[in-house]
């Protein structure tokens, strides 16, 4: 079956410092990848996504890019605010069925000042 | 515009007792998910929902849990009787499924956070 492997965390940065959460997948097909935030008290909401290998998704300065060769979608952005703090989930999903969505276990992250 | 409404926030109840939660999807989303969070296993899809009917309820965990989604504006997950082990926050999801397009988001609720004791 799919699965989504990423970092446990949690991750703590200083503001500022580059982040990097790692995310591999396994999954027939071309999946469609995805990255959320979910921040203290709320439901997850969608920050980036990547439908084809090499695309790059972008917002609020993350960005991902599907890399079908390493099966991997790796978070990353440059200088990280405290606001950034959060659990980020990767997921995935499926190209056939129902598209249904694996996610991984979710990375806390923490920026402090 | 108005995201997906869970109800309610927050339910403390004790062992035995039957709880249900309640989802408003997004208005046009024809595609609906329950699903749990805990520390230890993440986020688990309980149950989706196409068009109003059930398509997969490979993860609902027992016969204690059951869901319905009676028309395309409101769903409930009702657990009857209650555990302890039933302590988590549940979400509901909604997207619009067109065809084969793998590529649109779930919108999620912000939860209920669920406490059996």
């Amino acid at each position: 079956g799919n699965s989504v492997t990423q970092m446990e965390g949690p991750v703590t940065l200083s503001e500022e410092a580059f982040l990097t959460i790692n995310c591999t997948y396994t999954a027939t097909g071309y999946p469609s990848l995805f990255w959320y935030v979910q921040y203290p008290g709320e439901g997850l909401q969608l920050l980036l996504k990547a439908t084809k290998a090499d695309d790059k998704g972008s917002n609020k300065g993350f960005e991902a890019t599907y890399r079908k060769e390493t099966t991997s979608f790796h978070l990353e952005k440059g200088s990280v605010q405290v606001s950034d703090s959060a659990v980020y989930l990767c997921a995935l999903s499926e190209s056939g069925g129902y598209q249904k969505v694996t996610f991984g276990i979710g990375t806390k992250l923490q920026v402090i000042p | 515009d108005a995201g997906v409404i869970q109800s309610p926030r927050h339910e403390v109840t004790e062992m035995g007792q039957e709880v249900t939660l309640r989802c408003k999807p997004i208005s046009g989303h024809n595609s609906l998910f329950w699903y749990r969070q805990t520390m230890m296993r993440g986020l688990e899809l309980l149950i989706y929902f196409n068009n109003n009917v059930p398509i997969d309820d490979s993860g609902m965990p027992e016969d204690r849990f059951s869901a319905k989604m009676p028309n395309a504006s409101f769903s409930t997950l009702k657990i009857q009787p209650s555990e302890p082990r039933d302590s988590a926050v549940y979400f509901c999801a909604s997207s619009f499924r067109q065809g084969g397009n793998s590529n649109q988001p779930q919108h999620f609720g912000d939860g209920t956070r669920l406490s059996i004791l």
